[in-house]
């Protein structure tokens, strides 16, 4: 069975410039997770979907931050503009609801 | 903002030592999970503890959950060169959110 895919898995922009990340979760997972990874630390939620239904955006910066899931299956999390701040790994994970999330590879994101 | 904290930040060993890494965390939870990352990879769960468990095995890991001081901890026996990666402990805090701490970075020398 395959595990959580995410594209692309590395991309460099320069600042001021939009890039967008492509997440498909394990089949049958309801629920799907945007995470920010800085280097040295923990992942950092920015948004959770339930289905179709962003639950919790709470930590997803919202001036330059949008994310869908239209049909409850594959997810985009754009940023438009980019900072230099944004360079980071953007993890998608994806769970049955409770309990252990499978996480994808991740996509790392390099502003300049 | 990150729930919990590992502590240490870093740890070094030798094949065949057992390593314990500890994480505390600020509020009530359902469960703690503890998940590996291995260099520039997604992470991977280990294991996951609930709040009214004390104790659990996995093969060579063992966590152990103290809620009355909120802190659990995880021991790998007899590490592997293998195993070196960075762990990381998750609590889900009864909405479905997972809020991951800072990391432990083992490296396990041959």
């Amino acid at each position: 069975e395959a595990g959580v895919v995410q594209s692309p898995r590395y991309k460099i922009i320069e600042k001021k410039q939009p890039v967008a990340f492509w997440c498909n979760p394990i089949s049958g997972h309801n629920t799907l997770y945007w995470y920010l990874q800085n280097l040295g630390q923990g992942p950092e939620l920015l948004i959770r979907y339930e289905n179709e239904e962003a639950v919790d955006d709470s930590q997803l910066p919202k001036d330059r931050f949008s994310a869908e899931r239209l049909k409850g299956v594959d997810s985009t999390l754009k940023i438009q503009p980019a900072e230099l701040g944004d360079s980071a790994v953007y993890l998608c994970a994806s769970s049955m609801g409770v309990g252990e999330l499978f996480f994808g590879e991740g996509s790392r994101l390099t502003v300049l | 903002s990150q729930q919990g904290e590992e502590d240490p930040q870093a740890l070094s060993i030798q094949e065949g030592e057992n390593a314990t890494m500890n994480c505390s965390y600020k509020t009530s939870i359902n469960n703690l999970q503890w998940y590996r990352q291995n260099s520039g990879r997604g992470l991977v769960h280990l294991i996951l503890i609930r709040s009214n468990e004390r104790e659990k095995h996995s093969g060579r890991l063992r966590v152990t959950l103290d809620t009355s001081k909120k802190s659990s901890s995880l021991l790998i026996t007899a590490s592997r060169a293998a195993d070196t990666a960075s762990y990381f402990c998750a609590t889900e805090t009864g909405a479905n959110n997972l809020f991951f701490g800072t990391g432990t970075r083992l490296t396990v020398i041959p």
